[in-house]
């Protein structure tokens, strides 16, 4: 039973190409957060989502949409894939989007050729 | 903004040696989280401080959170080899948004 899990994992495409990312949590969270992890291991914060409202808008190029068709799912759309989109993005979940624990994804790993 | 630094970046430690690492915000917190990540995984949640000077303690890790509430601290007692990944504190700012560090990672030789 996973509780925050995300499809694909591993992702490569060409440069150009536009692709989506979903994500799914099953734990009854009111918000879910998209990260990029870069390969020298930096998390940051891309997205957040509050009950479908989006409440954190990092500064990320606007090629990068984040969707969320209910509270359980927040998935990711880019447009125009660059050779810098290559990263691994993690989704995460939690009950409140102050204070609680966030639970990650298992990560997709970008690959922009 | 709001910045958080770790130090060491990397830590190499024999097992059974003990491993601390550090986390500093640039403003003051109104809460720190750890997060464990294990090579090829996803951030784990380890803890969650909140109060001035609080001390909490899982087996043989003890988190410590600043008077100041700008910095906190993990520390290992007798490292052992499943201890090896990358930790990461996520401070939040009054109003702000979580801010994660760059990571320590820990290397654990047999």
């Amino acid at each position: 039973d996973t509780a925050v899990s995300q499809t694909p994992k591993y992702l490569v495409t060409q440069m150009g190409n536009d692709k989506s990312i979903k994500c799914e949590q099953n734990l009854g969270h009111d918000t879910m957060y998209w990260y990029k992890q870069d390969s020298k291991k930096f998390l940051k914060i891309m997205f957040s989502y509050n009950n479908k409202e989006l409440i954190i808008n990092e500064t990320v190029p606007n090629r990068f949409s984040p969707k969320s068709p209910d509270k359980a799912h927040l998935n990711l759309h880019i447009n125009s894939l660059e050779l810098g989109d290559s990263a691994v993005y993690f989704c995460a979940s939690s009950t409140d989007s102050i204070y609680n624990e966030q639970f990650f994804g298992p990560g997709t790993r970008l690959t922009v050729l | 903004g709001q910045q958080v630094m770790q130090i060491p970046q990397y830590q190499h430690v024999q097992e059974g040696e003990d491993f601390t690492t550090y986390c500093n915000s640039s403003t003051t917190l109104s809460n720190i989280q750890w997060y464990k990540q294990r090579p090829g995984g996803h951030p784990v949640f380890l803890i969650q401080l909140v109060k001035s000077g609080e001390v909490k303690k899982q087996k043989r890790l003890t988190f410590q959170f600043g008077e100041a509430k700008k910095n906190s601290s993990l520390h290992i007692t007798a490292t052992q080899t499943t201890d090896v990944g990358t930790y990461f504190c996520a401070g939040r700012g009054y109003g702000q948004n979580f801010v994660f560090g760059p990571g320590t990672r820990l290397s654990v030789l047999p």
